[in-house]
């Protein structure tokens, strides 16, 4: 299958700071990449969907200004939390869909990344 | 709304044993259902993707069912394994680029 690589894999910082997270799709090409945010034991919550060349599409509830999402090529999207508190300690998840077809293709993991913030 | 539920929320079985994992979804009207297993702090893993179209995939040990109509999915796996333990979530692509993921269910195979 696909492969989806997700950058780094844990990262603990201090509160106020900016963590940076990052997607690529390694053999395949993604217009459309998907940022996910789980809880102990819960089920994914899709936070964003990010768009090659135009601004993402967030969920209700997502605050933008606090999660900046950057899809700048057709390889890579990034996930910037701004200013993290604890209460963003969370794992995400990104995610992109192989499709010749638009939207109905079978969807690849990253292997997500644990943020933990002191 | 699209809404995706699993049964059981968890499972431990021996090893050897057959079993089925259970995903219902209330809106018939999709593009596939995808099967994904997570390991503890972990990603995704695709397991087998049925489209609309189609009434079962399987790969292996595993064998996915889809009946739309009633809206149901059914995830079997053939002699279970200890190495099998895992959460196995159950995802709905209703189009538009939206996936409705199940809750999972989590799978304890003894040894």
């Amino acid at each position: 299958g696909a492969v989806v690589s997700q950058h780094p894999s844990r990262v603990i910082c201090k509160s106020g700071t900016s963590v940076k997270i990052e997607c690529r799709s390694l053999d395949f090409q993604a217009t459309t990449m998907f940022w996910y945010r789980q809880f102990p034991k819960q089920s994914l919550m899709l936070m964003a969907t990010s768009n090659e060349g135009s601004k993402a599409t967030y969920e209700q509830g997502v605050e933008k200004d606090k999660f900046l999402i950057n899809h700048a090529s057709l390889t890579l999207s990034t996930l910037t939390v701004t200013s993290a508190h604890p209460e963003d300690s969370s794992f995400y998840i990104c995610s992109a869909r192989v499709s010749e077809h638009g939207n109905t293709g079978e969807l690849f993991f990253g292997e997500g990344s644990r943020l933990t913030v002191l | 709304k699209q809404e995706v539920t699993q049964i059981p929320a968890a499972l431990s079985v021996p090893e050897g044993e057959n079993l089925v994992l259970n995903c219902s979804f209330t809106d018939s009207a999709i593009y596939n259902l995808q099967w994904f297993r997570q390991d503890p702090g972990k990603g995704l893993t695709s397991l087998l993707l049925i489209q609309s179209s189609q009434r079962e995939q399987t790969s292996g040990r595993l064998n996915a069912s889809l009946d739309k109509s009633s809206g149901r999915s059914t995830l079997y796996i053939a002699a279970s394994q200890p190495g099998d333990s895992a959460t196995y979530l159950c995802a709905v692509n209703t189009g538009g680029f939206k996936t409705i993921f199940g809750a999972g269910t989590r799978l304890f195979v003894k040894a």
